[in-house]
């Protein structure tokens, strides 16, 4: 079935570092993938997306590029802020077979910045 | 527009007994589903509907574990009886139908708490 694997954590960075935070991912056909980030007392959202190879998601100064010869959706930041101290999960959205429309999603890296 | 609501938040029962999630999707979803988030670990699926049709209920525990969305809205998920490794966060997400592009919204989560 489709497995998604992430980089193992937690992380703590200085505010202003650069982030990367490494996922992969194993599915059938082309699934879309995703980052979703959960802060401190709330629910999961979702941070950026992409749907097809080569795309890349953005937002809040996040980026991530489906990578699809790689299998790969790394997550970056070029400066972090103390305020993005969450925890981040890679997903994906199987598009065939028994895993079509079903999230399945990474075991989750806690990212902690300190100013 | 009101997002995925669930209830309880939390909720604290002793090993034996009984306990029921309630959700609220976003209005106008019609795929539903119902995630188990442990301590440390990224959600996993328990089920998924659309709309009244339980399309993949393949990780439920269907011995203690049940679920039901009667008029394809609201949805309960129970567990009878409850055991200690069913402490966790319940989460509960909505998307518009479950094609494989689509993110999914997440409620906040109902923290189950075994003694």
């Amino acid at each position: 079935g489709d497995s998604v694997t992430q980089m193992e954590g937690p992380v703590t960075l200085s505010e202003e570092a650069f982030l990367t935070i490494n996922c992969t991912y194993t599915a059938t056909g082309y699934p879309s993938l995703f980052w979703y980030v959960q802060y401190p007392g709330e629910g999961l959202q979702l941070l950026l997306k992409a749907t097809k190879a080569d795309d890349k998601g953005s937002n809040k100064g996040f980026e991530a590029t489906y990578r699809k010869e790689t299998t790969s959706f790394h997550l970056e930041k070029g400066s972090v802020q103390v305020s993005d101290s969450a925890v981040y999960f890679c997903a994906l959205k199987g598009a065939g077979g028994t895993s079509y429309g079903k999230l399945t999603f990474g075991q989750g890296t806690i990212l902690t910045v300190h100013p | 527009e009101a997002g995925v609501v669930q209830s309880p938040r939390y909720k604290i029962i002793e090993k034996k007994q009984p306990v029921a999630f309630w959700c609220n999707p976003i209005s106008g979803h019609n795929t539903l589903y119902w995630y188990l988030q442990n301590l440390g670990q990224g959600p996993e699926l328990l089920i998924r509907y659309e709309n009244e049709e339980a399309v993949d209920d393949s990780q439920l525990p269907k011995d203690r574990f049940s679920a039901e969305r009667l008029k394809g809205v609201d949805s309960t998920l129970k567990i009878q009886p409850a055991e200690l490794g069913d402490s966790a966060v319940y989460l509960c997400a909505s998307s518009l139908g479950g094609h494989s592009t689509g993110e999914l919204f997440f409620g906040e989560g109902s923290r189950l708490t075994v003694l």
